[in-house]
């Protein structure tokens, strides 16, 4: 199985501050790397496809980078409703493994 | 806009099977997979499998043995079953919809989440 590594799992951030989080595959994914964010008692949204496509609805501010077994999701300018835990998925391979997830607090 | 709705018992005896059913309201049915996603007490997300209206169906190997997804397309259903469950099986399930498009699938919308609870 393909091990997706998160890091770091929590971070402390301030409104206005750029946040990046990082996220690593154990065997190349080529570009099949998903972003999502999840809030407390909410299902998970969907922020980044295809390692690097913006999902409708999603506010530019999030940006992500990478292929192959390194991934970069970056907020510009975090606002308040972007507190939340944030899963880099693989979906190269089956199973379609989540990261540990990362905190924004 | 694409609603999934989910249902299933909350409440299991280990040994039990774990059944949950998600509808899909709003879209097209015949073109994603469907898929079932885990999430124990404060911990991550669990990949659970897909299945398509072809019947292609993909597993997580962890849980291959005891887990069956079927699928509904008179009704735009599709269920999860988890045979044998014990108190590792405790945690909120979600449905949701997977997009294969360009052969990089992603899951653009989500079910509510069914709180399941696994206890004697």
């Amino acid at each position: 199985d393909i091990q997706m590594t998160q890091s770091p799992s929590s971070l402390s951030a301030s409104v206005g501050d750029r946040v990046t989080i990082t996220c690593r595959a154990s065997q190349s994914v080529n570009y099949n790397l998903n972003w999502y964010q999840q809030k407390p008692g909410k299902a998970p949204q969907l922020l980044i496809y295809s390692a690097s496509a913006l999902q409708t609805g999603v506010p530019s501010r999030f940006s992500a980078s990478g292929s192959g077994t390194d991934f970069t999701l970056t907020i510009t300018s975090l606002q308040p409703e972007d507190f939340a835990t944030y899963y880099c998925q693989q979906t190269y391979d089956i199973p379609r493994a989540f990261g540990q997830g990362t905190k924004v607090e | 806009q694409v609603q999934l709705q989910q249902w299933g018992a909350g409440l299991l005896k280990p040994s039990e099977t774990l059944s949950l059913t998600c509808a899909v309201y709003g879209g097209p049915f015949d073109i994603y997979f469907w898929t079932w996603i885990r999430q124990a007490p404060g911990k991550g997300l669990e990949w659970i499998g897909e299945i398509n209206d072809g019947g292609n169906v993909n597993y997580n190997p962890s849980l291959k043995s005891r887990v069956t997804l079927s699928i509904d397309t008179t009704k735009n259903q599709f269920s999860l079953n988890i045979t044998s469950v014990t108190a590792a099986d405790t945690a909120i399930y979600y449905c949701a919809r997977s997009y294969h498009g360009s052969g990089r699938p992603r899951s653009d919308s989500w079910g509510q989440g069914t709180s399941v609870t696994v206890s004697s």
